[in-house]
């Protein structure tokens, strides 16, 4: 059973393409993290949202707590934001975690 | 910018050996955490820690795993007898304020058991 699910799994697009990531979960939550994990597998923490809308440079992120779901949007994509974009959800006090998306962004 | 530090990058270790991970976490943060990614899969809760104390733990942390922090500065995961199941990319983070407040990853230590 997966508490959070990501689509699509595997992305590409082309520079300069505007991308939406997908995240629907199961459980009740407080919050929810997008991660990125560039291709040497090292973390980074992107957005921590539990309502609304956060902006930070070309990355959006949202959240419907009605409906679940989050989504994670980046504008005039660019091949370092080739990466893989984790969205996790905070229930309780434990992370679950969605299988990533894998996107590559062709120059 | 302060970061979450973690070594060895790689650690190769026979099977039934015990590992030790260590993390050094961001110096004013409270809360620390690990993580666990087995290859191909996904990234997997393992344990938190706060005030010298276990906060919560996952069914993956059973008595094979231990954590401590032996000193002001590192934060250390044991494995006491490991498997080759116990093979994946272990993630330390850190955060201020708990579980409401961003977490601050390291770069992961890679765990190979042979």
């Amino acid at each position: 059973k997966n508490e959070v699910e990501q689509s699509p799994q595997n992305l590409t697009a082309q520079e300069g393409e505007f991308i939406t990531i997908n995240c629907s979960y199961s459980v009740g939550i407080s919050a929810l993290h997008w991660l990125q994990q560039h291709p040497g597998g090292g973390i980074v923490s992107l957005f921590m949202l539990s309502s609304g809308k956060k902006k930070h440079g070309r990355l959006i992120a949202t959240i419907n707590i009605q409906e679940k779901h989050s989504s994670l949007h980046i504008t005039a994509s660019h091949p370092r934001d080739s990466a893989v974009y984790i969205c996790a959800a905070l229930t309780g006090n434990q992370f679950y975690f969605g299988t990533g998306t894998s996107l590559t962004v062709i120059p | 910018e302060p970061e979450v530090t973690q070594t060895p990058s790689h650690q190769v270790t026979q099977m039934g050996q015990e590992v030790i991970l260590r993390c050094v976490p961001i110096s004013n943060h409270l809360y620390f955490y690990w993580y666990r990614q087995i290859l191909g899969q996904k990234v997997e809760f393992l344990v938190s820690f706060y005030n010298n104390e276990i906060s919560e733990k996952s069914e993956i942390f059973d008595d094979q795993f231990s954590v401590e922090r032996p000193d002001g500065s590192n934060f250390t995961l044991k494995i006491r007898s490991t498997k080759l199941e116990d093979s994946a990319m272990y993630f330390c983070a850190s955060s201020w304020q708990g579980w409401n407040q961003p977490q601050h990853f390291g770069d992961g230590t890679r765990l190979s058991i042979l």
